[in-house]
């Protein structure tokens, strides 16, 4: 079945590092692939979205690139912010008879220090 | 305009119990998605509705759960005979159609805890 793998946290930056939150997948046909957020106290809201191999989703300086030939789409930032500490789930959309029903990964717990 | 509200947001019974958890979806979307979320881990998906109709229930974990969305909009997740293990806390998701390209929206969920 569909499978979603994310790195391991916490991960633990100071203000203006780079980030990166390596995410890859397993799943049959052609699935879309997202970056959900949840911030302290809020629920899961959408990051960014890919649709197809070599497409790039971004928003708020985040960016992700759909990589079928590795099966990847991992999340970077160039410089974090304090206000970017939240939890990231990496999460596969699948196609076809599925709905689209979202397969998570276990989520990525980031705190940024100033 | 309004997002997805779910109701109670927490919610405590006892082993053996009965509840009901409310899922108001935003206007107009007709795909519902139930999901549920164990601490320290991603949702996992229970149920797919398009509009009134079960599309997929594949992730419902065995016949003491049950939804429904009898008119197209509101939907309820029922547990029957709640074990400790069905802690967890309960999301509820909205799209305006099914399929992968399409954006769910999360209401804030529902903890439900089971002594």
């Amino acid at each position: 079945g569909d499978s979603v793998t994310q790195m391991e946290g916490p991960v633990t930056l100071s203000e203006e590092a780079f980030l990166t939150i390596n995410c890859t997948y397993t799943a049959t046909g052609y699935p879309s692939l997202f970056w959900y957020v949840q911030y302290p106290g809020e629920g899961l809201q959408l990051l960014l979205k890919a649709t197809k191999a070599d497409d790039k989703g971004s928003n708020k300086g985040f960016e992700a690139t759909y990589r079928k030939e590795t099966t990847s789409f991992h999340l970077e930032k160039g410089s974090v912010q304090v206000s970017d500490s939240a939890v990231y789930f990496c999460a596969l959309g699948a196609g076809g008879t599925s709905y689209g029903k979202l397969t998570f990964g276990q989520g990525t717990i980031l705190t940024v220090h100033p | 305009g309004a997002g997805v509200s779910q109701t109670p947001s927490n919610k405590v019974t006892e082993k053996g119990k009965y509840v009901e958890l409310r899922c108001d979806p935003i206007s107009g979307h007709t795909a519902l998605y139930w999901y549920r979320q164990s601490l320290g881990q991603g949702p996992e998906f229970l149920i797919y509705f398009q509009g009134t109709g079960a599309a997929d229930d594949s992730g419902l974990p065995n016949d003491r759960f049950f939804a429904v969305r009898p008119e197209g909009s509101v939907s309820t997740l029922k547990i029957q005979r709640t074990e400790r293990g069905d802690s967890a806390v309960y999301l509820c998701a909205s799209s305006l159609m099914g399929g992968a390209h399409n954006e769910q929206f999360f209401g804030p969920g529902t903890r439900l805890t089971v002594l």
